[in-house]
């Protein structure tokens, strides 16, 4: 069974810029959450999708969206970058994603982001 | 709020040795999930450990164990006799009601040979 699939693996962009992130859940896998990864701040919670619709989001500005599409892949865009925003970001995916189950994350490798 | 802290940000073992990961959780939730996920290079967070409110039960797998006490908020995580393999990072998670995770700000460990 193929795991949570990110592309791409690396991207460098300027400061203003918008970038688009791309990630493939497992299959049968109806959750997709996104983390950004900074050094010392560890995994901050973006937001999740379930079912095409946005399920719980994070504290991030507005200029950090997503949306998931019928089959489950998930893309997550970020609008006018900052320095800041330099970062791993990470998708995760699970099967229900119900509130109070023990599910667990399944994780993909990530897409590093440089802003230049 | 939830929060999870994780006060060691490195830690350095030579091969062999035991190393204990501290994690230390707040929710006033009373049904809650924890976690531990490493991290080696490559990126992608390998899932270790989950655990619920409801079980208190300590864990053994191997060389990892698994030392969780709701009286002190903490679920700490043992390696007996570290290998150079185990050199990642290593987070702890918390998770209550809805599908979002709460992180640790990680621990890297080295194992040295």
């Amino acid at each position: 069974k193929a795991g949570v699939t990110q592309t791409p693996r690396y991207l460098i962009k300027t400061r203003g810029q918008q970038v688009t992130l791309s990630c493939s859940p497992i299959s049968g896998h109806r959750s997709v959450s996104w983390y950004q990864q900074t050094p010392g701040q560890g995994l901050q919670f973006l937001f999740e999708y379930f079912s095409e619709t946005q399920r719980n989001k994070g504290n991030f500005p507005g200029r950090f969206s997503g949306r998931q599409f019928s089959n489950s892949r998930s893309e997550m865009n970020v609008s006018t970058l900052e320095l800041g925003d330099s970062a791993l970001y990470l998708c995760a995916s699970s099967f229900f994603g119900e509130s109070t189950t023990n599910e667990k994350l399944f994780f993909g490798s990530g897409t590093q982001l440089s802003v230049l | 709020a939830q929060k999870v802290t994780q006060a060691q940000t490195e830690i350095s073992v030579v091969e062999k040795e035991d190393v204990t990961l501290d994690c230390v959780y707040e929710t006033r939730d009373t049904t809650y999930y924890l976690f531990w996920y490493k991290q080696p290079p490559s990126g992608e967070l390998v899932f270790l450990i989950r655990r619920n409110s409801f079980d208190e039960q300590n864990e053994i797998s191997g060389r990892y164990s698994w030392n969780f006490q709701k009286s002190t908020s903490s679920f700490n995580f043992t390696i007996t006799a570290s290998q150079v393999v185990d050199s990642a990072v290593y987070f702890c998670a918390l998770r209550v009601a809805g599908n979002q995770f709460y992180f640790g700000t990680g621990t890297s460990l080295t194992v040295i040979p």
